[in-house]
């Protein structure tokens, strides 16, 4: 099956900083990639996804890369604030909506 | 606005006892999904089902199992707590007809065994 690792478990930054949080995942097969947010005491909420034919995909202060070669994808945030602060989960699925997730990166955005 | 809700917030059962975790989606969803969350581990599947009655385990279905009678609802249930269960348990639904994959979560249940 579907493993996906994820790194850092944690990270802190500056606000106004960027934050980078890496996933890799070990099926070839596996085409769609999104990424949760979870705040404290939330429910996950998806912030972005990318499917397998897209290397890039932006939404104004997040980015998400997929290099299909080297089977990883990454999770970059510009100019962070505070409200960034959150656990964040990334995936990966390559049939029937079934998902795989890596361990969480707790980031924290200090003001 | 897709919404779903789960029964409890917080559960407290001793050792033993069955407990039974209530998730009720109301956007037509064919897939809903039972996970827990545990520090580090991120969210484990336990048990998805794609329709009415169907069920599939998932990658730690041992000391569980579920039920989907009616298709907004989908039960998660533990026929003899342990204390290994103690985790947070969050159950997802999603839309099998559009190419969209989101799952949409609910609020979760933090589950303590005595």
């Amino acid at each position: 099956g579907e493993n996906v690792e994820q790194h850092p478990s944690t990270l802190s930054v500056q606000e106004g900083d960027s934050a980078v949080i890496k996933c890799t995942y070990s099926d070839s097969a596996s085409n769609y990639f999104p990424w949760y947010k979870q705040e404290l005491g939330k429910r996950p909420q998806l912030i972005i996804d990318i499917r397998s034919n897209v290397g890039e995909k932006k939404d104004q202060r997040i980015a998400v890369t997929l290099n299909k070669t080297a089977k990883h994808f990454s999770l970059h945030i510009t100019e962070t604030q505070p409200e960034d602060s959150a656990v964040y989960f990334c995936a990966a699925s390559n049939a029937g909506n079934m998902l795989t997730f890596g361990g969480g990166t707790r980031l924290m955005v200090k003001p | 606005d897709v919404k779903v809700t789960q029964s409890s917030r917080y559960l407290v059962k001793r050792t033993g006892e069955k407990v039974f975790l209530e998730c009720v989606q109301d956007m037509d969803h064919e897939n809903m999904f039972w996970y827990r969350q545990d520090p580090g581990l991120g969210l484990r599947l336990i048990y998805f089902s794609y329709d009415v009655k169907m069920k599939e385990k998932g990658d730690i279905p041992e000391g569980y199992s579920v039920s989907r009678e009616k298709k907004e609802r989908f039960s998660l249930i533990l026929e003899s707590a342990s204390t290994n269960q103690t985790s947070m348990y969050l159950c997802a639904s999603s839309d099998l007809q559009t190419t969209e994959e989101t799952q949409y979560f609910g609020p979760g249940t933090r589950l303590l065994v005595l």
